[in-house]
């Protein structure tokens, strides 16, 4: 089975950056997905990482090591509608049908 | 107009009651799943299918069953509906070719069972 952790809730100031950190257990990792998602909305593609190292994407980075099953998403020069919450999901190759299991989520909450 | 798209949005209805969420997408994408999303639990796999023919059980499937009537349409139902499986749904698609394997949402179908 598969054991995805990430904190509940983060509260950052407008401007500031926010790290979201995510720890998994799988025994067939085949990659780590972040999601964005809106309060009462669809959840939406951020990253995707497979091997080690940061990936960036504008304002937003993903890093992965594999070796300490471990993740985190950047959120840089945060604005107001960041506020929201990340999901951390990872694909297990010996899952069946090679399926994504979602952590639990972190709601962002931006300040001014 | 949504690429993938889910009806209803939102239902209230009775325990005891069958109840039926579909998915449509115009994604072209081989691969659907319904998931459900309770606060703190994040996203539950209940079903997925990779192909017309093909149906396979997620984590929770238990009190759901599923149809994919064609490569576009894949719907959910529940067919004695309980106050536990009050909850968001949300149908998802993949493309089989795509090497990251991104899952698009479609916009969600709260149910609430009283």
């Amino acid at each position: 089975g598969q054991n995805i952790d990430q904190p509940t809730e983060m509260t950052a100031t407008e401007g500031a950056i926010v790290q979201i950190n995510c720890t998994y257990q799988t025994s067939g990792f085949n990659g780590l997905f972040w999601y964005q998602q809106h309060a009462g909305e669809a959840p939406t593609f951020l990253s995707y990482n497979v091997l080690d190292g940061l990936e960036e994407k504008g304002r937003f980075s993903s890093f992965l090591s594999r070796s300490k099953g471990y993740s985190y998403l950047l959120l840089k020069e945060l604005q107001m509608k960041d506020s929201a919450s990340y999901l951390c999901a990872v694909r297990d190759v010996k899952a069946a049908g090679n399926k994504l299991t979602f952590g639990g989520g972190t709601r962002v909450l931006v300040k001014p | 107009d949504a690429d993938v798209t889910q009806t209803p949005r939102n239902r209230i209805t009775k325990t005891g009651k069958r109840i039926m969420l579909e998915c449509s997408q115009t994604k072209g994408h081989d691969r659907m799943y319904w998931y459900r999303q309770d606060p703190g639990l994040g996203l539950r796999l209940i079903y997925y299918s990779f192909d017309v023919k093909d149906i396979n059980k997620g984590e929770i499937s238990d009190g759901y069953s599923v149809s994919r009537q064609a490569q576009a349409k894949f719907s959910l139902s529940l067919e004695s509906a309980i106050p536990n499986q009050t909850a968001l749904y949300f149908c998802a698609t993949r493309a089989l070719a795509d090497n990251t394997g991104e899952l698009f949402f479609g916009e969600g179908s709260r149910l609430t069972v009283l």
